[in-house]
């Protein structure tokens, strides 16, 4: 499978934990994007790496959020110090340098539930 | 600002024509897209049209955009099952250098027979 993959699918943490998720990109974008939705709403923007530059931080991207590309390929995303709400579907998307279309593929997504 | 609105719910009968509005605020965008959810999955990208283009055929599936009034819409000919999902409307706005995507809340198709 060549699409963009997240792990993990599923995540259950208790209020106050440290959580991390991964997003491996479709190998040739040099684009990443991640997105949060919660439930009845479509998904909202966080933030954006073209390479391993992150070039884009959403107002909803509080402090206890930090994502990373270190290499260019594969990105992080960690919540410290989780709250029951930040429970939602975490999705992760990437697309080729900005040209006919920018059309962004999304990932399964990683839904997280904090207690 | 920058907006997006849908309906919330469709429900068609198989084999009809299935229409989903969309309107939205930014009139700068260069590309607006439709993206379909099934239940606990992640969007797919159904099809897109450029902001020079009126309409856009792909398959079963026509887009039809009118500028103007920002409007927007996504026609499913012989809807199917399977098409029953959620919806959304997306675009890119200029604030956002077209990186960002902006959605819409979805509409939930429900597909009977």
């Amino acid at each position: 499978d060549t699409g963009v993959s997240q792990d993990p699918r599923h995540k259950i943490t208790k209020r106050g934990q440290n959580v991390t998720f991964r997003c491996d990109p479709i190998s040739e974008h040099n684009r990443l994007y991640w997105y949060r939705q919660t439930l009845g709403q479509g998904p909202e923007f966080l933030t954006y790496f073209q390479n391993e530059a992150q070039l884009e931080k959403s107002r909803l991207l509080s402090d206890r959020f930090s994502a990373e590309r270190p290499k260019g390929s594969f990105s992080t995303l960690e919540i410290q110090r989780t709250e029951q709400g930040d429970s939602a579907m975490y999705l992760c998307a990437s697309s080729l340098p900005q040209g006919q279309g920018n059309e962004q593929f999304f990932g399964p997504g990683t839904r997280l539930t904090v207690l | 600002g920058e907006d997006v609105e849908q309906s919330l719910f469709l429900s068609v009968r198989e084999g009809d024509s299935s229409v989903i509005n969309c309107t939205y605020t930014d009139s700068s965008s260069t590309y607006l897209y439709w993206y379909k959810q099934e239940p606990g999955a992640g969007l797919q990208l159904l099809t897109y049209i450029f902001s020079n283009m009126d309409m856009k055929q792909d398959q079963r599936l026509t887009v039809l955009l009118n500028k103007k009034d920002k409007h927007l819409s996504l026609r499913i000919a012989d809807t199917q099952t399977g098409d029953s999902a959620i919806y959304f409307c997306a675009y890119g706005p200029s604030s956002g250098g077209y990186n960002k995507l902006i959605f819409g809340a979805g509409t939930r198709l429900a597909v009977h027979p």
